[in-house]
């Protein structure tokens, strides 16, 4: 059972362009949500996160939406970048015991084009 | 960067042999984590610290076992190494807030 997911393996965009990623998720108790980017034989770096009393946390280029009622999320990278390129994983945490352990998606490949 | 060093960085290993796999962080986070990333999986939790000596399992736990004797060590052990094992192993470390941070891995395979 995925209980987050992110349904599209890859995304191409233009450099410059706005990169929008996107993740759902299904468990009501999820309180906190994050985003890692990772490059290939490192790991995952941590990006930015939002907390479900929020529907918006803006860092720089990089913005995260939360929609509760919908259970989606979606990362935002204005302007895209070529060293963008990497995998992202969105996570999340809550519903209990357990020193916040995050459930991660499967991952979107974005690369970014010159 | 949050201090954390994974050893060894790469391991190749016959299938039933043991196996560790070493976590070390500096600057003495109570939680750490070790998750396995396989491709069509992203990274799922196989055990967690809370504390020396207090650990948990995660989502995929069989077949591993963890130890934490010491704030700055988290052990991944493999009793009898099987090739559905073969991943890449990342530990982390949970900072001030929610947000985990995480070593630079373990690619492990299990021939």
């Amino acid at each position: 059972d995925q209980q987050v997911k992110q349904n599209s393996p890859s995304l191409s965009v233009q450099e410059g362009r706005i990169s929008i990623l996107n993740c759902d998720y299904t468990n009501s108790m999820f309180d906190y949500f994050l985003w890692y980017k990772k490059y290939p034989a490192e790991g995952p770096t941590f990006l930015i996160s939002i907390s479900s009393i929020k529907d918006k946390n803006e860092d720089g280029r990089f913005t995260v939406f939360l929609n509760k009622s919908a259970k989606h999320l979606s990362l935002h990278i204005v302007p895209s970048q070529p060293g963008d390129s990497a995998v992202y994983f969105c996570a999340a945490s809550g519903g209990g015991r357990g020193g916040n352990k995050l459930t991660f998606g499967t991952g979107t490949q974005l690369k970014v084009e010159l | 960067d949050a201090g954390i060093t994974q050893s060894p960085r790469h391991k190749v290993t016959e299938t039933g042999t043991p196996v560790t796999l070493r976590c070390h962080q500096t600057e003495n986070h109570r939680y750490m984590y070790w998750y396995r990333q396989d491709p069509g999986h992203g990274l799922r939790l196989i055990h967690y610290s809370y504390g020396v000596k207090d650990t948990d399992k995660g989502e995929v736990s069989d077949g591993y076992s963890v130890s934490r004797s010491k704030t700055e060590d988290f052990l991944l052990t493999l009793e009898s190494a099987t090739s559905s094992q073969t991943s890449v192993y990342f530990c982390a470390i949970r900072g001030t807030s929610n947000e985990q941070f995480f070593g630079p891995g373990t690619r492990l395979t299990v021939l």
